[in-house]
């Protein structure tokens, strides 16, 4: 099946400083990438729609200008959480979609805690 | 109301028992329907796509009512390894393609 990495799996920053998180497609091109941010039992949370060449889609409640996706090429996202604050810590997973079809592939997510 | 909704559980199972999840959806308009299985601190992974006519593989079977908008899985014989959290998806096909989760059902196969 297709392959999607994510980079890096754990980090730990400071309160203030900014994260970037990477997702790759590694087998296959993908025009369209999902961010989900998913807090201690709950469930995933669609944050954005990032778009290979354009500007990402935001859910209702997410803060652009905080949360800041770059989909250069069609094989990565990078998802950069600006001046982190603790209750930014949460699991941070992507997607991507696979050729032209509907199926998602998951990253295998990055846990960031702030502290 | 959320879009869809799960009993949370947790579900704790003997081993070989059968098992059974439900979920309801509030959108008519969701096209494709899934489960996915997530495991402790991982990503979710797709267990099996849900389709009108129902649809078994081995010892999952997933059924769809779209008329009461409700997806249920059943897990036959279950195994320790079976033990996860189990999400309820659906998906309103368009442009978008998105993807909504159920909070999921947590269950425990005890030995």
């Amino acid at each position: 099946g297709a392959v999607v990495s994510q980079h890096p799996s754990r980090v730990i920053c400071k309160s203030g400083t900014s994260v970037k998180i990477e997702c790759r497609s590694l087998d296959f091109q993908a025009t369209t990438m999902f961010w989900y941010r998913q807090f201690p039992k709950q469930s995933l949370m669609l944050m954005a729609t990032s778009n290979e060449g354009s500007k990402a889609t935001y859910e209702q409640g997410v803060e652009k200008d905080k949360f800041l996706i770059n989909h250069a090429s069609l094989t990565l996202s990078t998802l950069t959480v600006t001046s982190a604050h603790p209750e930014d810590s949460s699991f941070y997973i992507c997607s991507a979609l696979f050729g032209g079809g509907n199926e998602q592939y998951f990253g295998p997510g990055t846990r960031l805690t702030v502290t | 109301r959320k879009e869809v909704e799960q009993d949370p559980g947790p579900f704790n199972v003997p081993e070989g028992a059968t098992v059974a999840f439900n979920c309801t959806y509030s959108n008519s308009a969701s096209q494709s329907f899934f489960w996915y299985r997530q495991d402790c601190r991982k990503e979710p992974k797709l267990l099996m796509s849900v389709y009108s006519s129902g649809n078994e593989d081995g010892r999952f079977t997933a059924q769809l009512n779209r008329a009461s908008q409700y997806i249920s899985l059943l897990i036959r014989d279950s195994k320790l390894s079976d033990s996860a959290t189990y999400l309820c998806v659906v998906q309103v096909v368009g442009s978008a393609r998105q993807l909504t989760f159920g909070s999921g059902t947590q269950l425990t196969v005890l030995p």
